[in-house]
């Protein structure tokens, strides 16, 4: 089975700019959830999807948002890029249930210019 | 919020035995995960147990758990080169977000 696959993996952007991020879960995974990774703040959960709605949610401003599809595959997307927003961002994917192993994609790495 | 700790730092010799430490302070947390991390990569699930367990052993794995102290450890035998990575353990409490430890930075001497 292929394993989380996520899209680009490197991008450089400017500030005030919007990126958006693609991610596709291990087949039959349907549960998809982002991470950031920062040096400063270590790794902090931004949100999960399950059957195309946001289930969970952390404690992100309103800039980061996501979406899932019909076959699961999830975007991300931050608008209005600031220097702070630089980070790996990690894609995870379960198969749904609660307590279930996720298992993460190698990240998009994003540096804000 | 939830805080999970770790030692940022540990350095063992070839063949060794490495002991990584995790502290968290959820009393609910129900499942308790460790992750690898290589450079340029993302993280890798080594293995995980749940909360009623005591210890889980897989190959050269042997997670402990002490609930009542909220204590976590990953003791990798015969430890390698290749064993060389930062971990991460990581809690949950039944939804879909795990709380994640700053990271042990494993160095293998060969």
């Amino acid at each position: 089975k292929a394993g989380v696959t996520q899209t680009p993996r490197y991008l450089i952007k400017t500030r005030g700019q919007q990126v958006t991020l693609s991610c596709s879960p291990i087949s039959g995974h349907r549960s998809v959830s982002w991470y950031q990774q920062t040096p400063g703040q270590g790794l902090q959960f931004l949100f999960e999807y399950f059957s195309e709605t946001q289930r969970n949610k952390g404690n992100f401003p309103g800039r980061f948002s996501g979406r899932q599809f019909s076959n699961s595959r999830s975007e991300m997307n931050v608008s209005t890029l600031e220097l702070g927003d630089s980070a790996l961002y990690l894609c995870a994917s379960s198969e749904g249930g609660s307590n279930q192993p996720q298992h993460f994609g190698d990240g998009t790495r994003l540096s804000i210019l | 919020g939830e805080d999970v700790e770790q030692s940022l730092f540990l350095s063992v010799r070839e063949g060794d035995s490495s002991v990584i430490n995790c502290t968290y302070t959820d009393s609910s947390s129900t499942y308790l995960y460790w992750y690898k991390q290589e450079p340029g990569a993302g993280l890798q699930l080594l293995t995980y147990i749940f909360s009623n367990m005591d210890m889980k052993q897989d190959q050269r794995l042997t997670v402990l758990l002490n609930k009542k102290d909220k204590h976590l450890s990953l003791r990798i035998a015969d430890t390698q080169t290749g064993d060389s990575a930062i971990y991460f353990c990581a809690d949950t409490t039944g939804a879909n977000n795990l709380f994640f430890g700053t990271g042990t930075r494993l160095t293998v001497i060969p």
